[in-house]
C-alpha cells in the first residue's frame, strides 16, 4: 500500500550546525505535506507545511523542500539548537476528511 | 494545544475489560481524529469524525469504536481490551474544513493492557 517513510531513523548534529531530515513518499496523488516535531512525552507539534504546487517554503529557522519528481520531502533546520532535539515526522494528506499518513519518524539529537 | 484535552492521561487495565478514552476540544472544530502511536509504526489513524454522529474508520480500526454526540467530544472505546492495544493514543483536530488542513494534537493517553 501507499506509505510514507524516512531515510534515517537517527540523526546526530552539533549545536549550531544545520540539520536535514529526509522523507520519501510513494503516493503521487498526495498534494499536501506536513512536518511535525514530537518531544518526549508530548503530542506532535506542527512545524511547517507545503502544498504540491510549491517546491520550497520557509519558516523561522526551518525550510521544507519538496521534489515531486522523486517523491522526496526534506526539512532543513538552520543553526540547530539543543531544543530542537526531538523526533520529527513527515505526513502526507492524500485523502478526504483531511486524513494524514505519517512516516515512522527520525530522532534528531543535538550534541553540545 | 488548540484547546485539546485528553482523559485519562494514563490508564492501566486488564485484558477483556472495556475502556473509554475521551478527547475534548474547546474551539468547535469539525474534524477530529484518534491515532495510536507505537514504536516503529509512527502514528496510525484509528477513526475520525467529520462532525456530530458522523464518523469513519481509519487504518487500524479493528477492536475500536467511536462516538461523537457533541462537537466538542470524541470518545474512543475499546470494547474488550487486548494486550496488543497497549499504546499511546492521541487525539487531533483539523482547523481547516477544506483539503489539506494541518492537524493539532492533544497531549496523549498512555494505555497499558495487562
Amino acid at each position: 500500500g501507499e506509505s510514507v517513510g524516512l531515510h534515517l531513523p537517527t540523526l546526530s548534529v552539533q549545536e549550531g550546525d544545520n540539520s536535514i531530515i529526509n522523507c520519501a513518499y510513494s503516493n503521487s496523488a498526495s498534494d499536501y505535506f506536513i512536518w511535525y516535531k514530537q518531544e518526549s512525552g508530548k503530542g506532535p507539534q506542527f512545524i511547517i507545511d507545503i502544498r504540491s504546487n510549491m517546491d520550497k517554503r520557509q519558516g523561522q529557522r526551518v525550510t521544507v523542500l519538496l521534489n515531486k519528481t522523486v517523491k522526496h520531502l526534506s526539512l532543513q533546520i538552520a543553526a540547530t539548537q539543543p531544543g530542537d532535539s526531538a523526533v520529527y515526522f513527515c505526513a502526507e494528506n492524500s485523502g478526504g476528511g483531511n486524513k494524514l499518513t505519517f512516516g515512522t519518524g527520525t530522532q534528531l539529537k543535538v550534541e553540545l | 494545544d488548540a484547546g485539546i484535552t485528553q482523559s485519562p492521561r494514563h490508564k492501566v487495565t486488564e485484558t477483556g475489560t472495556p475502556v473509554t478514552l475521551r478527547c475534548h476540544q474547546t474551539e468547535n472544530h469539525r474534524y477530529m481524529y484518534w491515532y495510536r502511536q507505537d514504536p516503529g509504526h509512527g502514528l496510525r489513524l484509528i477513526h475520525y469524525s467529520y462532525g456530530v454522529k458522523d464518523t469513519d474508520k481509519g487504518e487500524v480500526s479493528d477492536g475500536y469504536s467511536v462516538s461523537r454526540s457533541k462537537t466538542e467530544d470524541f470518545l474512543l472505546t475499546l470494547e474488550s481490551a487486548t494486550s496488543s492495544q497497549t499504546s499511546v493514543y492521541f487525539c487531533a483536530i483539523s482547523v481547516s474544513s477544506g483539503r489539506g488542513g494541518e492537524q493539532f494534537f492533544g497531549p496523549g493517553t498512555r494505555l497499558t493492557v495487562l
